[in-house]
């Protein structure tokens, strides 16, 4: 069984619309992320919660916006998405400590039209 | 800030012959953590290996790195690469002692190894 499940697995948007990306670990991680990939820069690091917390926010857009209802659950939510958005985005997660591994889920993609 | 660089954006290579990735970096931890991450086509990054300590080798399905933080690097290698190695590969570093820090990533080397 996948311990990361992240969906949909894929997601046709329209520019300026509103989506949200689902992300739950049943790991028992204390820790999760998100990343983004896309053809034009590597992996990006977006947001990472600890404890349900916010540790750390490298998104400069307040267009993205995590959301953890749960320690185990850790969405996305992007409004006005616009073509650049277009990515995959990644959901990960550790144990806690900065020197446990991440573990990534499968990713969704996103594509904005 | 942080920032972590990889000099080769794609390597290609013969089966067999060896694989060499560089990886230097550039932090304000005094003792970070060095990660290679592997991504397959249409798969997401899985962790290859790890290391905190200084000048100490780590192995891992026939891939060995060594943290020297004399020098900032963190170099990949493998003696004989194999198809099955054609992939993505990231260097990465974090903050050891924070829980839930960012894992900053180099901008990746693409291997491609052909028979």
């Amino acid at each position: 069984d996948p311990k990361i499940i992240q969906k949909p697995k894929y997601l046709v948007a329209v520019t300026g619309s509103e989506k949200i990306l689902i992300c739950e670990q049943y790991l028992g991680h204390n820790a999760m992320y998100w990343y983004r990939q896309s053809a034009k820069k590597p992996l990006e690091f977006m947001f990472s919660y600890s404890y349900q917390k916010l540790m750390d926010n490298q998104t400069a857009s307040s267009r993205f916006q995590p959301q953890s209802s749960k320690k185990n659950h850790l969405d996305l939510q992007i409004t006005a998405l616009k073509p650049d958005d277009s990515a995959t985005y990644f959901c990960a997660s550790s144990q806690d400590g900065g020197a446990d591994t991440q573990y990534f889920g499968p990713g969704t993609r996103l594509l904005v039209l | 800030g942080d920032s972590v660089t990889q000099t080769e954006g794609l390597v290609t290579l013969t089966e067999g012959l060896p694989v060499m990735l560089n990886c230097t970096y550039q932090t304000i931890y005094s003792n970070p953590f060095l990660f290679w991450y592997v991504q397959h086509l249409n798969e997401s990054p899985r962790l290859l290996l790890k290391s905190f300590t200084d000048n100490k080798r780590t192995e891992h399905q026939g891939f060995h790195a060594t943290l020297h933080k004399s020098s900032s690097s963190f170099h990949l290698q493998k003696s004989s690469a194999q198809l099955s190695d054609s992939a993505l590969y990231y260097c990465a570093l974090s903050d050891p002692y924070q829980g839930g820090r960012a894992l900053i990533f180099g901008t990746g080397t693409t291997v491609s190894v052909s028979p």
